[in-house]
């Protein structure tokens, strides 16, 4: 099946600074990726939905400023939390989808943790 | 009203006990229909498509019902290795694809 490797698995950071996550489809083209927060025992909640090449859609509530979102090709996404907060310290999901397919393929997620 | 809703959870049930889990949808619109499973902290994984003519993996049986918008999963025999949470998730094609996840059933099975 296709695979999506995000990377890194976990950080730890410094509050202020500036943590980078990336998410690659390594088998298929990714037309299309998402980027999801998950707090502990809560669900997946969508934050932005990014095309190849066009910017990014953000759910409502969602800072686009603050969370810098960017597919510039078409394996490649990135997620950028910009002057890390403590309660910015979730896990952090991205999914990935093909053109004209309707699964979802899910990268291993990034546990940060803000000081 | 959620676009997708699930059972609260959790569910305590012991080895090899049969649970079952609903799942609703509110866009009769939907296209197609899954179940994720998901363990604490690691990402969801598909376990199973759902068709309206119902399909079985083993010990799961997803079964899908257009009219009723709804959409059920069955695990037999359960195992400990069940334990996680278990995700509905409706596929929209409005255009383009939109896949919208429910909030999730907790399920545990002990010893």
């Amino acid at each position: 099946g296709a695979v999506v490797s995000q990377h890194p698995s976990w950080v730890i950071c410094k509050s202020g600074t500036s943590v980078k996550i990336e998410c690659r489809s390594l088998d298929f083209q990714a037309t299309t990726m998402f980027w999801y927060r998950q707090f502990p025992k809560q669900s997946l909640m969508l934050m932005a939905t990014s095309n190849e090449g066009s910017k990014a859609t953000y759910e409502q509530g969602v800072e686009k400023d603050k969370f810098l979102i960017n597919h510039a090709s078409l394996t490649l996404s990135t997620l950028t939390v910009t002057s890390a907060h403590p309660e910015d310290s979730s896990f952090y999901i991205c999914s990935a989808r093909g053109r004209g397919v309707e699964k979802l393929f899910f990268g291993s997620g990034t546990q940060l943790s803000v000081l | 009203r959620k676009e997708v809703e699930q059972d609260p959870g959790p569910f305590n049930v012991p080895e090899g006990a049969t649970v079952a889990f609903n799942c609703t949808y509110s866009n009769s619109a939907s296209q197609s229909f899954f179940w994720y499973r998901q363990d604490c902290r690691k990402e969801p994984k598909l376990l199973m498509s759902v068709y309206s003519s119902g399909n079985e993996d083993g010990r799961f049986t997803a079964q899908l019902n257009r009219a009723s918008q709804y959409i059920s999963l069955l695990i037999r025999d359960s195992k400990l290795s069940d334990s996680a949470t278990y995700l509905c998730v409706v596929v929209l094609n409005t255009g383009g694809f939109k896949t919208i996840f429910g909030a999730g059933t907790r399920l545990f099975v002990k010893a």
